[in-house]
């Protein structure tokens, strides 16, 4: 089954600064990868996805790269700001073959703490 | 318009019992996912429905089933629990006809005593 590596597990960022995080995942057949913000005690919310035709989407100052090629994809976050902080998941599912297919699979998370 | 909902909030429950979760799916929605979130990890899939079916499942024993209703709305049930079954459980519902975003409900935290 599909495997996806996430890294760092921890980041630290002074705000303003630029924050990346990057995944890698397994299955070459895995067409769509968003990612997740989790708030403690909050639902993960999706903050911006990515399919497997495109090689970049950006959203203000979140901005998602994918290389299939490598099977990597990573999350940018601009000019970093307090309310930024929080858990980021990325997820990777495999392509649909009938309608019904939805399983993501996630990496282990990223703790991400901007500092004043 | 309201999102994805569950209930309960949170939950106690001893060993060997039972225990069942409900969610509703955001409107318009018709594919609900389940996913076990142990504390500082990553949502793992449980199975999802669509059309009143069970259409994919992960690696969970059948201790975990599940249910969905015409409105759309399900449950997951667990049976035997065990206190490894202490997690978040959050159900994620995906839009009528579209075939990516799945928004996730807050979940519903169980713990296991």
């Amino acid at each position: 089954g599909e495997n996806v590596e996430q890294h760092p597990s921890t980041l630290s960022v002074q705000e303003g600064d630029s924050a990346v995080i990057k995944c890698t995942y397994s299955d070459s057949a895995s067409n769509y990868f968003p990612w997740y913000k989790q708030e403690l005690g909050k639902r993960p919310q999706l903050i911006i996805d990515i399919r497997s035709n495109v090689g970049e989407k950006k959203d203000q100052r979140i901005a998602v790269t994918l290389n299939k090629t490598a099977k990597h994809f990573s999350l940018h976050i601009t000019e970093t700001q307090p309310e930024d902080s929080a858990v980021y998941f990325c997820a990777a599912r495999l392509s649909i073959s009938n309608f019904g297919n939805e399983k993501l699979t996630f990496g282990t998370g990223t703790r991400l703490t901007i500092i004043p | 318009d309201a999102g994805v909902t569950q209930s309960p909030t949170h939950l106690i429950k001893t060993r060997g019992q039972q225990v069942t979760l409900r969610c509703s799916p955001k409107s318009g929605h018709d594919t609900v996912s389940w996913y076990q979130q142990a504390l500082g990890q990553g949502p793992q899939f449980i199975f999802q429905y669509y059309e009143e079916e069970e259409r994919q499942r992960g690696n969970f024993p059948d201790r975990f089933s599940g249910h969905q209703f015409p409105n759309y709305s399900s449950e997951l049930n667990v049976n035997a629990l065990l206190l490894g079954d202490s997690a978040l459980y959050l159900c994620a519902s995906r839009r009528r006809g579209q075939s990516y975003e799945q928004y996730f409900g807050p979940g519903t935290r169980l713990t296991v005593t």
